[in-house]
């Protein structure tokens, strides 16, 4: 069975810091990986996914995940926290062509 | 285009009513989701379709029931409510599964038992 670890419930930065924001999945099969932010009171939309192309995938408002087979890790990161940037954010894999597992979430908090 | 649409946005119902969420996208996708979301569990995926007429079982699918009479809606519906089932619900939508399952959510509805 698949399933997807988000370490850490709430992470908080400083605005202009970096983002980092993890993510560990386990799959039998080679796995579709993506991120997700959601904004209070919001549905979620699609930050950035990966589907076996490059290994660092860019995402929309400057964030970016690097694929890392060896460690089963798909981080979220961006270089420069803005204050737009607080949100909670989920980190979903899909094995192959089976269902989506969402994690837990991370919420995000930009302290200016 | 609107995108996925839900109604209502809020809801509070008295513990044994019925209701039903209608949930609505104009991107022509085949699958279709409901999602309960509850504080530090994530999204938990209820119920599915695959395509118009069918119906599957999710994660945590007792409570509810479904249905996809046209491709463009997926109701949830509500037999007897309780309060274990106050929560945020989406529905979301996706072209395809694998690296086609990018899915887009609805706003979301608030629905409180008393």
């Amino acid at each position: 069975a698949q399933s997807v670890t988000q370490l850490g419930s709430h992470v908080s930065v400083s605005e202009g810091a970096l983002v980092l924001l993890r993510c560990n999945y386990s799959s039998s099969v080679p796995p579709y990986l993506f991120w997700y932010v959601q904004y209070p009171n919001q549905g979620l939309q699609l930050l950035l996914k990966y589907t076996s192309a490059a290994t660092l995938v860019k995402g929309i408002n400057g964030f970016e995940a690097e694929f890392k087979k060896s460690e089963t890790s798909f981080h979220l990161t961006k270089p420069s926290a803005h204050m737009s940037d607080a949100a909670e954010y989920f980190c979903a894999v899909v094995p192959g062509y089976q269902k989506v597992t969402f994690g837990t979430g991370t919420k995000l908090q930009v302290i200016p | 285009n609107a995108g996925v649409t839900q109604t209502p946005k809020f809801r509070v119902l008295k513990t044994g009513q019925s209701m039903t969420l209608l949930c609505a996208q104009d991107m022509n996708h085949e699958y279709m989701y409901w999602y309960r979301q509850d504080p530090g569990m994530g999204l938990r995926l209820i119920h599915y379709s695959v395509g118009e007429g069918t119906t599957a079982k999710g994660e945590v699918p007792d409570g509810y029931n479904v249905s996809r009479l046209k491709k463009q809606n997926f109701l949830l519906g509500l037999e007897s409510a309780a309060p274990s089932q106050t929560s945020v619900y989406f529905c979301a939508s996706s072209w395809g599964v694998g690296p086609y399952n990018e899915q887009f959510f609805g706003p979301g509805t608030r629905l409180t038992v008393l």
